[in-house]
């Protein structure tokens, strides 16, 4: 199974600023996404990430406030753009292959304060 | 929109007590996965079910996906205290494709000693 390696762990931001989160998979995959979850809550889709091409996004999140990039079939960056409290939530890489369950990163705590 | 209805929400018992977790939808799914997410990790696979009516047990929990592959319920025996966490049902809304991944809302289960 893929070992993904998210950092930063965790931030604190100050509001009108940018993160960008980076996402590392030790393996070959055909597919990342990005995910939001609230503390002690479930997980929502932001986007995919699409090698190569740009990503899709779910109802609700955009490009301009959530810019994904991903270059190759290993790495990907989520940017939380022009933060506000709002914002403050854990951000989670997550990777798979073909029909294989998705392996998640250990998340990015992030506050903006 | 589909939809997977987790319950309970939460869940505080003690040691050696049993426990059901139930994931309800009136879709259908082609696979479901449970997770387990302990503070500060990403979530991590516990088990995927595929055929409706299967049954897999993992040690002292058994994970079962309904004939019609609308639901699904995790049950564990003699809880402990190492089994805290929030738990996680997520159903694979496509065939053969990972990214439709619909989570429930999550059980966050506290065992105490």
């Amino acid at each position: 199974s893929a070992v993904i390696s998210q950092k930063p762990s965790r931030d604190i931001c100050q509001r009108g600023t940018s993160l960008t989160i980076q996402c590392q998979v030790d393996s070959q995959v055909t597919m990342m996404f990005w995910y939001r979850q609230q503390p002690g809550q479930s997980l929502t889709l932001i986007a995919t990430a699409n090698q190569g091409s740009e990503a899709t996004y779910e109802s609700g999140f955009v490009i301009d406030k959530f810019p994904i990039s991903r270059p190759n079939l290993t790495f990907s960056t989520l940017t939380v753009s022009n933060m506000s409290p709002e914002d403050s939530s854990i951000y989670l890489c997550s990777a798979g292959t073909g029909n294989s369950p998705l392996h998640f990163g250990n998340g990015t705590r992030l506050t903006v304060t | 929109t589909q939809l997977l209805e987790q319950s309970p929400q939460f869940l505080s018992i003690q040691e050696g007590e049993n426990l059901t977790v139930y994931c309800n939808s009136s879709s259908v799914f082609s696979s479901l996965q449970w997770y387990r997410q302990e503070p500060g990790e990403g979530p991590v696979l516990l088990v995927t079910v595929v055929t409706g009516g299967e049954v897999k047990k993992l040690k002292r929990l058994t994970f079962q996906f309904g004939d019609a592959r609308k639901d699904s319920s995790l049950h564990i025996t003699a809880a402990q205290p190492g089994d805290t966490g929030l738990y996680l049902c997520a159903g694979v809304a496509g065939w053969g494709s990972q990214g439709n991944l619909i989570f429930g809302k999550g059980t966050k289960l506290s065992v105490k000693p």
